[in-house]
Order: C-alpha cells, then sequence, then structure tokens
C-alpha cells in the first residue's frame, strides 16, 4: 500500500488551461510539500504546508497555488498552464517528531506535459 | 544560486567496486545533510543522513562523509551493485527553515 499518493501520474494539457495535481497521504504527518523536478536542475521546492492552517511559497511559487483540504490531502493548482511548467511534481510529507533531520517521504510523481 | 550542488551529472562503476557521488554546498546554517535515491518512475526514498557535527555515517554498504570546512559531503557506496543504479539526490536541511534544499542529482550505473 502506498503511504502518499498522488493523481494524476499522468497529464497532457494545453496552454491556458487551470489543472489540478492531487496528494493524499495515510502517514498521519502534518508537514506537506510540492516539489517539481526538472532535469539538471534537480528538486526544487513550489509550496510546503506545516499543518492545515499553514501555507508557504517555497523557492518558485509564481504561477502555482495550493490548498491543503485536510491533514491527508494537499493540491497544487496551476492556474493557467504554460510550456515551461513540463516537468515530474512530486508531493512528499514529513512528521516532525519522527526525525530530526526532517527526512521526507515522496509520492510517485506526476508526469505533466503542458503542449 | 544553487546552495547544494551534485556536479557530476552521472557516474559509471563495474559491479563490485567502489562508487564516490560527491556533493558541495555553500550555506554555513546547514544543519543536516541527506542522501536519496530515485529509480525511474518513483519517488525519491530517503537512503542515509549525517548531521553536521559529525563526520561520518554509515549504515551497511552506505557511507556518508562530511567535511565542513571544505563544505563537502560525498556517498560512498562499497561494493556496488547493478541495483544501485538510480539517480541519487543529496540535500541540506535549513536550521533555521526546516526546509530541504536538494542538488541537481547524479545518475549512476553499476554495469554487471
Amino acid at each position: 500500500d502506498a503511504d502518499v499518493t498522488q493523481t494524476p501520474r499522468n497529464r497532457i494539457t494545453k496552454t491556458g488551461k487551470r489543472i489540478m495535481l492531487e496528494c493524499s497521504q495515510t502517514k498521519g504527518h502534518d508537514r506537506m510539500y510540492w516539489y517539481r523536478q526538472d532535469p539538471g536542475l534537480g528538486l526544487r521546492l513550489i509550496y510546503y504546508s506545516f499543518d492545515v492552517k499553514d501555507i508557504n511559497k517555497g523557492e518558485i511559487s509564481d504561477g502555482y497555488s495550493v490548498s491543503r483540504q485536510a491533514q491527508a490531502k494537499f493540491s497544487l493548482s496551476l492556474e493557467s498552464a504554460i510550456p515551461n511548467q513540463t516537468a515530474l511534481y512530486f508531493c512528499a510529507t514529513s512528521d516532525v517528531t519522527q526525525s530530526s533531520y526532517n527526512e521526507q517521504f515522496f509520492g510517485p510523481g506526476t508526469r505533466l506535459t503542458v503542449l | 544560486d544553487q546552495q547544494v550542488k551534485q556536479n557530476s551529472p552521472s557516474l559509471s562503476v563495474q559491479e563490485g567496486r567502489i562508487s564516490i557521488l560527491n556533493c558541495d554546498y555553500t550555506n554555513s546554517m546547514f544543519d543536516y545533510f541527506l542522501w536519496y535515491k530515485k529509480y525511474p518512475a518513483e519517488g525519491p526514498t530517503f537512503l542515509i543522513s549525517i548531521s553536521s557535527i559529525k563526520d561520518k555515517n554509515e549504515d551497511g554498504r552506505f557511507t556518508v562523509f562530511l567535511n565542513k570546512s571544505a563544505k563537502h559531503l560525498s556517498l560512498h557506496i562499497v561494493p556496488s551493485q547493478p541495483g544501485d543504479s538510480a539517480v541519487y539526490f543529496c540535500a541540506a536541511r535549513s536550521s533555521n527553515t526546516g526546509k530541504l534544499i536538494f542538488g541537481q542529482g547524479t545518475t549512476l550505473q553499476v554495469k554487471p
């Protein structure tokens, strides 16, 4: 059983479309994150949430928004998708009480292509 | 401005030999360093970590070395196995924000 799930796993969309990527977790963690992976750039943080009422921008939040609907759910939206948002997107969770070094647990990723 | 850098995009080693993956950082406020491993079509998984107050941490075939004066860490895999073929990400935790900053990743290929 996957502890962190992401839907959809693959998505192709057109420029200007609104799209939502969803993340659910059964780990009971308070902290959730959205990253994107691009070749040669590694993983970059888009948004993160330390609890349901807490939302914070990461290093590349422009063009994205998030919603933390519940402890277990954290969704990422692209209000008007553009081709340079084509990337692999990962959701991650962590529990501050489990490790002092903030070990994060990742979902399987969503491959998004914007045409 | 890349605070965590993995300057080698790829590495190829023979099965049974040592793999050494390198990582450099610039921020003195990092207090923990982590290595993640990623297979195709899967998310990254945690491999090993080291605190900034230590210079070595070992877990089976995997050892991480930290040189604070050089702001450099390395992951040693001995002996390397074909199943170790994956992308390896170095990450550093910022002590004031708790966030992880990731490097670009190094693709390791272990040849049978």
